[in-house]
C-alpha cells in the first residue's frame, strides 16, 4: 500500500525551527517528486515547496523562501522540511504528498497525500 | 503571480449535477487537477490533467478545461460528497491552488 507518514509538528516560539519528515512507503521514492503543502486552520491550501526525485531541483514558494529547506533522503525513503525563523502565519498543518508521473517537479498532480502534521507557532 | 479563482460555496440537490469552476489566465493552456478535501481529512486526487481519474473515484467525478475557466462536474450528487473542492495548477514551477468551494449537498 502507498503511505506517506508525517512526522515532527509541535509548538514552537517565533523564531524558532522544527524539522518536518515524511517517512514513505509503497513505492520507489526516488522515482517521483514530493512537495510540502500546508493548510493554516480554517484556510485553504497552500503550496509550500517541492524537490525533484533526486534531490537536485528545489523550488519554494515566496513565503517561505530562504526560511525553509526541502530535502530528501532516498535511501531512507524520507522526504524533509527544516523550517527556521518561524513565524505565527506559519501555523498549519503540513501535508506531504507525492506527484502523479514523475521525478520531476512541475506539472503532476498530487496522488498520494499524508495525514499532516500540525505546527504552532505561538510564544 | 498566477491565480485561481473559485466560488467560496456551491449547493446541488441530491441527486442533481454540481459544476464548480475554476477560473485562471488562459487556464485552458494548463493541466488543471482537482481535490476533495472533508473535514479533518488530507486531500483526496479526483481529478487530474483537466479530465482524468484516479482509480476509485467514482465516474460521477469529470472535469473540463478551456479558455478562461476549469470545471468539475459531479452527477448525480450524493451526500458523501459535501466537501471543499480545490483546483491546483502548477506555473512557473510553482504549484498554485484555488481558494477552495465548499459543496453542500441539500
Amino acid at each position: 500500500e502507498v503511505q506517506l507518514l508525517e512526522s515532527g509538528g509541535g509548538l514552537v516560539q517565533p523564531g524558532g525551527s522544527l524539522r518536518l519528515s515524511c517517512a514513505a512507503s509503497g513505492f520507489t521514492f526516488s522515482s517521483y517528486a514530493m512537495s510540502w503543502v500546508r493548510q493554516a486552520p480554517g484556510k485553504g491550501l497552500e503550496w509550500v515547496s517541492a524537490i525533484s526525485g533526486s534531490g537536485g531541483s528545489t523550488y519554494y514558494a515566496d513565503s517561505v523562501k530562504g526560511r525553509f529547506t526541502i530535502s530528501r533522503d532516498n535511501s531512507k525513503n524520507t522526504l524533509y522540511l527544516q523550517m527556521n525563523s518561524l513565524r505565527a502565519e506559519d501555523t498549519a498543518v503540513y501535508y506531504c504528498a507525492k506527484a502523479e508521473m514523475g521525478a520531476v517537479a512541475g506539472d503532476d498532480a498530487f496522488d498520494i497525500w499524508g495525514q499532516g502534521t500540525m505546527v504552532t507557532v505561538s510564544s | 503571480s498566477y491565480e485561481l479563482t473559485q466560488p467560496l460555496s456551491v449547493s446541488v440537490a441530491l441527486g442533481q449535477t454540481a459544476r464548480i469552476t475554476c477560473g485562471g489566465n488562459n487556464i485552458g493552456s494548463k493541466n488543471v487537477h482537482w481535490y476533495q478535501q472533508k473535514p479533518g481529512q488530507a486531500p483526496v486526487l479526483v481529478i487530474y490533467r483537466d479530465s482524468n481519474r484516479p482509480s476509485g473515484i467514482p465516474e460521477r467525478f469529470s472535469g473540463s478545461n478551456s479558455g478562461n475557466t476549469a470545471t468539475l462536474t459531479i452527477s448525480r450528487a450524493q451526500a458523501g460528497d459535501e466537501a471543499d473542492y480545490y483546483c491546483q495548477v502548477w506555473d512557473s514551477s510553482t504549484a498554485v491552488f484555488g481558494g477552495g468551494t465548499k459543496l453542500t449537498v441539500l
